[in-house]
Formats: structure tokens, C-alpha cells, sequence
């Protein structure tokens, strides 16, 4: 049972306009939450990160929002580039891994 | 600064065959994992390796062992393969979980035939 939801597989976003990326998650009990970033052929890399206990944290063009009522993140990327085409995964700390989403594909065309 | 590293790269295996997936890493982690990655699954935990001397089943273990060989290696082999085996493979690992995740080898593209 999926506890790490991606609803949409895929995004196309216009280079210089922001690119959101959503995720939502099943389980209360996660205390933080990961953003990573994968291009074909590469593994994974970390990209940011928010813990529960707080609702927002930026790193330059990237910004993550946690919304726990909801149990819902987002990340959003400004301005988009179009090397940040990849495919982009939501994880969530579940104590001894992290569970993933199924990924959302960001296209950011010029 | 080579970090996770997979070997191999890529592999063809017929049905039946074993094999055994090696990674290593040379951050000094405490913490192990190995993830499949298949189209529309995202990644999936296979097993963990908490800290030297531990294993743990993740989300799908079925078919696969492990070994935590010392702190640097975690290796994940397959006794006899099969076609639903067929995915890419990553090793991770990272100090503590933490804020800043894990940090993902290259990966092992395995093809069961």
C-alpha cells in the first residue's frame, strides 16, 4: 500500500516559470520529508529536505512546502531551467527507510 | 571521491541463474540499503543494513538475500533469478537517515531472460 503518493507522472513547464511538483502521504507518523532528483542512466540525488516539525524550507530556486492538516507537500522550483528535466521522487522517513513515490517526470522545455 | 559504487553496470541472466550485486561506499556510513526501481513502481525497498552486523526485510524482499560483508560493503544476491527480477537496482547509504538522505549509487541494470 502506497504511503508516498505522486499523482502526476508527468509535468511540462516553460523555462523561467515555476514548476510545482506534488506529493502526498498516508502515514502521520513520518518525521521528515525528502525531495530527489534522478536523470536517466544516474542514480538519485538529493535535492531537499523539510522536517515535520517545520512548514517551509528554501534552498535558492527550490523551496519545499509542508502542509500537515493536509498531509500534503509540494516542491516548487523558480525559475525552472531546462536542465532540471529529470524525474523528480517525494520520500518520506518511515524510522528505518525511506519510503518513495512513484516520481513525477518535469519537463522544462525553452 | 567515488562515494556508492555498483558493480556491475549491467547484467543478462537466464532463469535460474544466481548472481550477487556488490556495493560499496567510502563515506564512513553506518546505514545500507538496496532499492528496485521498475516503471511506474518508483522505488521499492528490498533490504536494510541499520549499522554493521544487521539486516533487515524491507517492502519486498522475496527471492533476494543480503550480506553486510563490514561497514563498507552490502552486497544483494539473487539464488535463482527470475523474469520478475528484471529491474534497476540501487544501493544507498547514508550516516543516519537524516535531513540529508541518502546517497544513491549508479545503479545495476539487471535483465532476466
Amino acid at each position: 500500500d502506497q504511503q508516498v503518493k505522486q499523482n502526476s507522472p508527468s509535468l511540462s513547464v516553460q523555462e523561467g516559470r515555476i514548476s510545482i511538483l506534488n506529493c502526498d502521504y498516508t502515514n502521520s507518523m513520518f518525521d521528515y520529508f525528502l525531495w530527489y532528483k534522478k536523470y536517466p542512466a544516474e542514480g538519485p540525488t538529493f535535492l531537499i529536505s523539510i522536517s515535520s516539525i517545520k512548514d517551509k524550507n528554501e534552498d535558492g530556486r527550490f523551496t519545499v512546502f509542508l502542509n500537515k492538516s493536509a498531509k500534503h507537500l509540494s516542491l516548487h522550483i523558480v525559475p525552472s531551467q531546462p536542465g532540471d528535466s529529470a524525474v523528480y521522487f517525494c520520500a518520506a522517513n518511515s524510522g528505518y527507510a525511506l519510503n518513495f513515490g512513484k516520481g513525477t517526470s518535469l519537463l522544462v522545455t525553452p | 571521491n567515488a562515494g556508492v559504487t555498483q558493480t556491475p553496470k549491467f547484467q543478462v541472466l537466464k532463469t535460474g541463474q544466481s548472481m550477487t550485486l556488490q556495493c560499496a561506499q567510502d563515506m564512513n556510513h553506518n546505514s545500507m540499503y538496496w532499492y528496485r526501481q521498475d516503471p511506474g513502481m518508483g522505488l521499492r525497498l528490498i533490504y536494510y543494513s541499520a549499522s554493521e552486523g544487521t539486516t533487515d526485510k524491507g517492502e519486498v524482499p522475496n527471492g533476494y538475500n543480503v550480506s553486510r560483508l563490514n561497514k563498507r560493503e552490502f552486497s544483494l544476491r539473487l539464488e535463482s533469478a527470475a523474469p520478475s527480477q528484471t529491474s534497476v537496482y540501487f544501493c544507498a547509504s547514508s550516516l543516519r537517515g537524516g535531513l540529508h538522505g541518502y546517497t544513491f549509487g549508479s545503479g545495476t541494470r539487471l535483465t532476466v531472460v
